[in-house]
């Protein structure tokens, strides 16, 4: 069971937007930043979103992420066949004293 | 080139030790916290351990804290992991990742090192 709760899976189709969810506690997302990870198929993951919205250099302006009091969202907009990935939430927990994942999202471009 | 590279991965018994090592290049290796991630086969991501610029603060995860220490060398820009008492349940890819501000975000990820255990 981990800390931050996403969904198992999302779906869309090419040029579609999606979203993902991502939920914790005042511990947690409620007090530290949210990062996104993007993992594809047999690679390591890569930092997609830092700081709850801001992007690194190279990542597209497609992605977007919010947060909102102890809840976050990555945003996928313009929808592509290589988007196809696991997608992970995570953020400092002050209680553990650790950095906390969520289960991660399988994405599935249709 | 920015680059972290595991090595020390393999099969091992349980009650078993192994270390793991990654060496960095690329970067200033000894202004970033670092940290060990690790990924049980066709599961998620689960933070292992890490530790600051000089060592001095370190962190682990309630299932490994007392087995597993998380150390660095600076001269050798190299980070290291040393896993004791080794669990069927430690089985999984362990990535070395570069902290991003500071311990709350991890931004370069090596390509990872299997660790498996089992009799």
């Amino acid at each position: 069971q981990s800390v931050l709760t996403q969904p198992p899976s999302a779906s869309g189709t090419p040029g579609q937007r999606v979203t993902i969810s991502c939920s914790g506690s005042s511990s947690n997302t409620g007090n530290n930043y949210v990062f996104w990870y993007q993992q594809l198929p047999g690679t390591a993951p890569k930092l997609l979103m830092y700081r709850n919205n801001q992007r690194p250099s190279g990542v597209p302006d497609r992605f977007s992420a919010s947060k909102s009091g102890t809840s976050a969202s990555l945003a996928i907009s313009g929808l592509r066949s290589e988007d196809e990935a696991d997608y992970y939430c995570a953020a400092w927990d002050d209680s553990l004293s650790g950095a906390v994942f969520g289960g991660g999202t399988q994405l599935t471009v249709l | 080139e920015v680059q972290l590279v595991e090595s020390g991965g393999g099969l091992v018994q349980p009650g078993g030790s192994l270390r793991l090592s990654c060496a960095a290049s690329g970067f200033t290796f000894d202004i970033y916290w670092m940290s060990w991630v690790r990924q049980a086969p066709g599961k998620g991501l689960e933070w292992v351990a890490n530790i600051n610029q000089d060592g001095s603060e370190k962190y682990y995860v309630d299932s490994v804290r007392g087995r597993f220490t998380i150390s660095r060398d600076t001269a050798k820009n190299s980070l290291y992991l040393q896993m004791n008492s080794l669990r069927a349940e430690d089985t999984a890819v362990y990535y070395c990742v570069r902290g991003f501000d500071a311990k709350y975000g991890f931004d370069i990820w090596g390509q990872g090192t299997m660790v498996t255990v089992s009799s």
